[in-house]
């Protein structure tokens, strides 16, 4: 079955750029009309969603985080990745990436059917 | 900077029936898009419980209810049991945002 797997640094300076990849195996990236999503959570806080790519390239981002956020598509390796500027301590932390499927439509919106086990990213001086 | 409005935690007594409300709006519930729940047990990542509003993955045991009127929706746990306890979140599409999800509900069994 298709799974994710985060990799990226654990520890990050304020004003860095994070990098984080998602590797997905067990099935093409290409194959069903999905998303590949970005998602954190606030140590002991809600989920957020960050942003979500088709395998084409259509990308859709947070307004909150928009001007920091890229997100990028490696079809040669089945994997997609985030990159995230001006680091500050209110970026720490846990990435999810997910994949975003829909029932019937996709504009009745997606919901996330698959999720890696996430990674820790702390923004530290 | 959610925009989908839960309690923050209910409790029940195993066996016991639980519901939990998401609360949006006209730009998100409101406005059609279909309501999603999510289950993140303690250290885990969170797992899909229902899809478009009322539709169980396969594997979620029919304990797992969910429902949606209006600008809101709710989720039901019958027959409460101990590894329920854990965060429970509504996700969906808002007009502005695209990917909402709600404050999050802690379920405790008692």
């Amino acid at each position: 079955q298709v799974r994710l797997q985060e990799s990226g640094p654990g520890l990050m300076e304020p004003s860095q750029t994070l990098s984080l990849t998602c590797s997905v195996s067990g099935g093409a990236m290409n194959s069903g009309n999905y998303y590949w999503s970005w998602i954190r959570q606030h140590p002991e806080k809600g989920l957020e969603w960050i942003a979500f790519t088709s395998y084409s390239g259509d990308t859709y981002y947070n307004p909150s985080l928009k001007s920091r956020v890229t997100l990028s598509v490696d079809k040669s390796d089945n994997h997609f990745s985030l990159k995230l500027t001006s680091l500050t301590a209110a970026d720490t932390s846990v990435y999810f990436c997910a994949r975003a499927a829909y029932h019937d439509t996709p504009v009745k919106g997606r919901f996330f059917d698959l999720w890696g086990r996430g990674t820790l990213v702390t923004v530290s001086s | 900077q959610s925009v989908l409005t839960q309690p923050p935690s209910v409790s029940g007594a195993p066996g016991q029936r639980v519901t939990i409300s998401c609360t949006g709006s006209r730009s998100n519930i409101g406005a059609g898009y279909d309501v999603h729940w999510y289950q993140q047990l303690p250290g885990t990542s969170p797992k899909l419980l229902i899809y478009a509003n009322n539709n169980r993955p396969s594997g979620v045991p029919d304990r797992f209810s969910a429902s949606k009127s209006g600008t809101s929706a709710s989720l039901a746990i019958t027959g409460l049991q101990a590894e329920d306890e854990g965060d429970y979140y509504c996700q969906s599409h808002d007009n502005y945002v695209r990917g909402v999800f709600g404050t999050g509900t802690r379920v405790s069994v008692l």
